[in-house]
């Protein structure tokens, strides 16, 4: 899960297995929550996104879980393959203002060992 | 493809110096930020402009500043650097209008050192 401290959180995952990488955001205020992947010398890049309305939300081999309940996010991969190695941020952010600042967490390092 | 370009991928730099961090995005994008990357604290806004000449502060702006005179150019200034300033510089777009998913495009980061 996300860290508040300077360490980063790993997850180490053999390949062919599931990966679950959580977020807890913090303003209840947040309607809109988005899953970045960044692999290493490059920057973020968008994955999957989930609105409020719905709690749960599938794409290619990756699903995000929505609980509003206790302000927490997930993000599955299936058959995680060693290409998904890379840290992975979950950002929010409050709808309505027009450009969508994203409050973004500190990061999960995936590992994937062959 | 979109595309958003920084400058220099990697600055070597002294206290005080003054630094120009350069973005330039292909996509028409109306909404232009600058996040400063550090291990462990994930990425942090320091500035961000809606449209030409506009900007707006974000959670860390001390000690920087920024200049947006055409749309397509977002530019990270450090009037004096410091040491505590070393760190990798993300620029995103995204695009403002009703279709906006709020999706950012970051560029690759430009990581510099203050010595």
């Amino acid at each position: 899960g996300e860290s508040v401290g300077l360490h980063l959180p790993t997850l180490s995952v053999q390949e062919g297995d599931n990966s679950i990488i959580n977020c807890a955001y913090s303003n209840s205020a947040s309607d809109y929550f988005i899953w970045y992947k960044q692999e290493s010398g490059k920057g973020p890049q968008f994955i999957i996104d989930i609105r409020s309305n719905m709690d749960k939300r599938q794409g290619q081999r990756v699903t995000v879980l929505l609980n509003k309940t206790v302000k927490h996010l997930s993000l599955q991969i299936a058959a995680t393959q060693p290409g998904d190695s890379a840290v992975y941020f979950c950002a929010e952010t409050r709808s309505g203002a027009g450009s969508y600042q994203l409050t973004f967490g500190k990061g999960t390092k995936l590992s994937v060992i062959p | 493809d979109v595309k958003v370009t920084q400058s220099s991928r990697y600055l070597v730099k002294r206290t005080g110096e003054k630094v120009f961090l350069e973005c330039v995005q292909d996509m028409d994008h109306e909404n232009m930020f600058w996040y400063r990357q550090d291990p462990g604290l994930g990425l942090r806004l320091i500035y961000f402009s809606y449209d030409v000449k506009m900007k707006e502060k974000g959670d860390i702006p001390e000690g920087y500043s920024v200049s947006r005179e055409k749309k397509e150019r977002f530019s990270l200034i450090l009037e004096s650097a410091s040491t505590n300033q070393t760190s990798m510089y993300l620029c995103a777009s995204s695009f403002l209008g009703v279709a906006n998913t709020g999706e950012l495009f970051f560029g690759e980061g430009s990581r510099l050192t203050v010595l």
